[in-house]
């Protein structure tokens, strides 16, 4: 079946900075795009950034650009997220989600984030 | 950016009722080549990841029950569940995904519980 299992839990010291990894499986891992978001205790969804799976193009949201990057291997169809210099207010579930890879082209787009990773907490803490 | 804003912030209906959570979009979500509103609804429980409930603003993902229903066009979107049961306690975000390029944005959410 169509699935995203996320790497373990991470704790890390402000300044560090943590990676997490989504293993896709159950699809073709080139035609679809792999987009990061995260979800700090209590609070609602925040979307980081996108990477399309064939090609590798990212986007970033732009409160996180220089400080996010987001890569793929295809030989192992896995995405990974990596965040640097890390604040007590990184701490949160990190979700890899599928979406559609269509930069532009609306027409193309159908379904929004489909399939969903378990999510990964990530512990800012000194 | 699109802003979208929901509400109630929080919802308390009995077993059986009708539960309406309202979402809002700073833009025009409407692509008026095909006439269909990027607009999804995601029902989160505790300790789960999101899921997709609906998208293009009213069409049910598979394997959703047909309680669920999203309307609404351009800016301001409606998610109604028909007759509220125990299993639909959880949390729902409205969510854009209109934005070129991406730049996806959520709703604050709307938490719905029983009375």
């Amino acid at each position: 079946q169509v699935q995203l299992v996320q790497s373990g839990a991470e704790v890390k010291r402000p300044g560090a900075s943590v990676n997490v990894s989504c293993k896709a499986s159950g699809y073709t891992f080139s035609h679809y795009a792999i987009n990061w978001l995260r979800q700090a205790p209590g609070h609602g969804l925040e979307w980081l950034g996108w990477i399309y799976g064939f090609n590798g193009k990212t986007y970033y949201t732009q409160n996180f650009q220089g400080r996010v990057i987001i890569t793929t291997d295809t030989s192992t169809t896995t995405a990974y997220m990596e965040l640097r210099s890390l604040r007590s207010d990184d701490t949160a579930v990190y979700y890899c989600a599928r979406g559609d890879p269509y930069e532009w082209e609306l027409l193309r787009r159908n379904r929004p984030f489909d399939v969903w990773g378990q999510g990964t907490m990530v512990t800012v803490s000194s | 950016d699109i802003v979208m804003t929901q509400s109630p912030d929080s919802l308390a209906v009995s077993l059986g009722e009708r539960a309406t959570i309202r979402c809002k979009s700073s833009q025009n979500l409407l692509y008026d080549i095909n006439n269909k509103s990027y607009l999804g609804w995601y029902q989160q429980k505790p300790g789960q990841p999101p899921k997709l409930l609906i998208y293009w603003a009213s069409t049910r993902e598979s394997g959703v029950p047909d309680r669920f229903s999203g309307s609404g066009s351009g800016t301001d979107f409606t998610l109604t569940i028909s007759s509220l049961q125990a299993e639909d306690v959880a949390v729902y975000y409205c969510q854009q995904y209109y934005s070129t390029p991406p730049l996806f944005t959520f709703g604050p959410g709307t938490r719905v519980h029983i009375k």
